[in-house]
């Protein structure tokens, strides 16, 4: 059974850094995209960026680049999603999904979700 | 980057209707990249449609897709008490792959 495992809510002070994680299983990790999907309170869903774990070939949303790191490592079958410095405004669920196999036809469309992780950044 | 609007906004309809969704993209969205998504409160999102018309594995088949281009179309042919719920559509032709912003299905 495919599942992507996240990481734990978690309550940050706006300066700190964060890294939450998405564990899969159940499939060939490194032959997948791994996308992150953020949703604001209240809001719709946000595509910020991908990593494909098997050549480590990452891409982001030019909302989000340079805002977040995107990382993996297929030996633990893991992909990340890394802030060095939050702001309130980073306050959000943040999800992780699996796409399809890098150049095939349906690479880009999201058939399986993380629970998601909540994050909040407060003073 | 591919901007998808989504309309209605809100949809009102009662068990029973047909809903009819749409998705109208600023560039031509290739190969019919075009994905829909169902999201109920407080729950991940769940793949609906992908390639614009193939309804992914387990989506029952009152959920049908269709368009090409820049105009995309979900229509629920009959609606379950289970779908009232917010759909997005999502580009995956064009990188950045792009959301619209949402249609809310509610019981009227």
């Amino acid at each position: 059974e495919v599942q992507l495992v996240q990481s734990g809510a978690e309550v940050k002070k706006p300066g700190e850094s964060l890294q939450i994680s998405c564990k899969g299983s159940g499939y060939s990790f490194n032959s997948y995209w791994i996308a992150w999907v953020r949703q604001m309170p209240g809001k719709g869903l946000e595509w910020m960026g991908i990593i494909y774990p098997d050549d480590s070939d990452t891409r982001y949303s030019p909302s989000f680049q340079g805002q977040v790191t995107i990382s993996g490592d297929e030996s633990f079958t893991t992909a990340y999603l890394q802030w060095s410095s939050l702001k309130a405004s980073d306050t959000a669920m943040y999800y992780c999904a699996r796409g399809g196999p890098k150049y095939s036809d349906y690479e880009g469309r999201f058939d399986y979700w993380g629970q998601g992780t909540l994050v909040t950044v407060s003073s | 980057e591919i901007v998808l609007t989504q309309s209605p906004g809100t949809l009102s309809l009662s068990p029973g209707d047909r809903a009819t969704l749409s998705c109208r993209a600023s560039q031509s969205v290739s190969s019919s990249h075009l994905a829909w998504y169902q999201q109920k409160a407080g729950q991940a999102p769940r793949l609906l449609i992908y390639g614009a018309s193939s309804r992914a594995t387990g989506i029952p088949d009152r959920f049908s897709g269709s368009g090409s281009g820049t105009d995309f179309t979900l229509t629920i042919s009959r609606l379950e008490p289970e779908d009232f719920a917010v759909y997005y559509c999502q580009q995956y032709g064009s990188s950045p792959w792009t959301f619209g912003q949402g249609t809310k299905v509610d019981i009227k």
